[in-house]
């Protein structure tokens, strides 16, 4: 089983509409997560972090997580073109050293 | 304020040749990181270090060596470059203490092995 699993496939969405990308994780121990956006070409740029079970709003950004199933997604409400990117779920591995374990990413193309 | 720094932002190498790719982080972080994405792969852990004088091996550490100088710099060393190392390479940074907003990624360096 994968560590982390995000959708597979870019997912096309309308100017003004909602996206939502789902992750799982396999790492029970995992107790922060973490959002992050890559533009073609660019590093990966931090969004959103999540610590505890329940909903985490910031501005047009919601980032939910439910320890028990093992899943966090991100939710982008009125969806604009320069939200285009991919967006890569984090959870953060706690045994031994803190470290970043990433999903392969979630392609998201905005259509004005 | 910089952030985090590498370089070089990108290089070409000739299979068998190596190379230390530098990076240096200016926020007084204590863990320090290297990544490698390739298309399709997202990013894995290469090596890391959890403070000064500490490293530890990641999820794909084979053919890398690094050493972490101080508490501001990070390298990663290629002894004997193979096509199978190109990709694009991210350090990150991340403080031990505190309250953190997640960790702090450089432009990265992308690495081309012929």
């Amino acid at each position: 089983q994968k560590e982390v699993e995000q959708n597979s496939g870019p997912l096309s969405v309308p100017e003004g509409a909602i996206a939502s990308l789902n992750c799982t994780y396999s790492d029970r121990v995992s107790q922060s997560f973490f959002w992050y956006r890559q533009y073609s070409g660019k590093s990966p740029e931090l969004i959103m972090s999540i610590y505890s079970n329940g909903d985490k709003e910031d501005g047009r950004f919601t980032a939910q997580l439910n320890k028990a199933s093992q899943y966090v997604s991100l939710l982008i409400r009125d969806s604009q073109p320069s939200d285009s990117a991919t967006y890569l779920c984090a959870p953060e591995a706690t045994y031994g050293n803190n470290r970043l374990a990433f999903g392969k990413g979630n392609q998201v193309v905005v259509i004005p | 304020n910089a952030g985090v720094t590498q370089t070089p932002k990108f290089q070409v190498l000739k299979t068998g040749q190596s190379m230390t790719l530098q990076c240096a982080q200016d926020m007084n972080h204590n863990s320090m990181y290297w990544y490698r994405q390739d298309p399709g792969m997202g990013l894995r852990l290469i090596y890391y270090s959890a403070s000064e004088g500490t490293t530890d091996k990641g999820e794909v550490p084979n053919g890398y060596n690094v050493s972490r100088l101080n508490k501001r710099e990070f390298s990663l060393r290629l002894e004997s470059a193979a096509p199978s190392q190109t990709s694009v390479y991210f350090c990150a940074s991340r403080t031990n203490t505190g309250t953190y907003y997640g960790y702090t990624f450089g432009s990265g360096t992308r690495l081309t092995v012929v």
